[in-house]
């Protein structure tokens, strides 16, 4: 199957500084990726959608200026989130979605601690 | 709009028991259908899909069926093992949706 990979797969930081989290489809083009947050007790919360080439899609709430996503391949999107605090502590989930646009393949998921 | 809504958890059941998680949509359209499941600290993880209705998602002894007359996608397994303890999430999506839509999650817990 489809394969989506995340760099790094855990980061703890200082209040203040900006970290970038990468999200790859390995062994397929991925024209659409999305960037999921997950908050305790498991609930997924979608934050913004990607698109290869063009502006990302921000779901209603989401800050575009904190959490900056660049989809500069069809095999590359970043989050970068930026001057994190440490509500910004979180899981984060990337998925991929394929040109058929049938299912979407998830990474493993970037643990961020901001401290 | 497009929904789904799943059984809160959690889910607590004895080493061979039966299991089933309810997951109901909401969906303008022909969508399909999925069930990811999620080990602790991990991402998720595809564990079966249907794409349209009647048709019956399998794997690893789950099963769902798309049932379009109760728009439902109930999880069941007829022998829980201590390690599908796990959060289980339905959701609905497919080609003529741009975003896929992702119900609470479910936590299992399977005790020896």
């Amino acid at each position: 199957g489809a394969v989506v990979s995340q760099h790094p797969s855990w980061v703890i930081c200082k209040s203040g500084t900006s970290v970038k989290i990468e999200c790859r489809s390995l062994d397929f083009q991925a024209t659409t990726m999305f960037w999921y947050r997950q908050f305790p007790k498991q609930s997924l919360m979608l934050m913004a959608t990607s698109n290869e080439g063009s502006k990302a899609t921000y779901e209603q709430g989401v800050e575009k200026d904190k959490f900056l996503i660049n989809h500069a391949s069809l095999t590359l999107s970043t989050l970068t989130v930026t001057s994190a605090h440490p509500e910004d502590s979180s899981f984060y989930i990337c998925s991929a979605r394929d040109r058929w646009g049938s299912e979407q393949f998830f990474g493993p998921g970037t643990r961020l601690t901001v401290l | 709009g497009d929904s789904v809504t799943q059984m809160e958890g959690p889910v607590t059941l004895s080493e061979e028991a039966f299991l089933t998680i309810n997951c109901t949509y909401t969906a303008t359209g022909y969508p399909s259908l999925f069930w990811y499941v999620q080990y602790p600290g991990e991402g998720l993880q595809l564990l079966l899909k249907a794409t349209k209705a009647d048709d019956k998602g399998s794997n690893k002894g789950f099963e769902a069926t798309y049932r379009k007359e109760t728009t439902s996608f109930h999880l069941e397994k007829g022998s829980v093992q201590v390690s599908d303890s796990a959060v289980y999430f339905c959701a609905l999506g497919g080609l003529n949706f741009n975003k896929f839509y992702f119900g609470s999650g479910t936590k299992l817990n399977v005790k020896p």
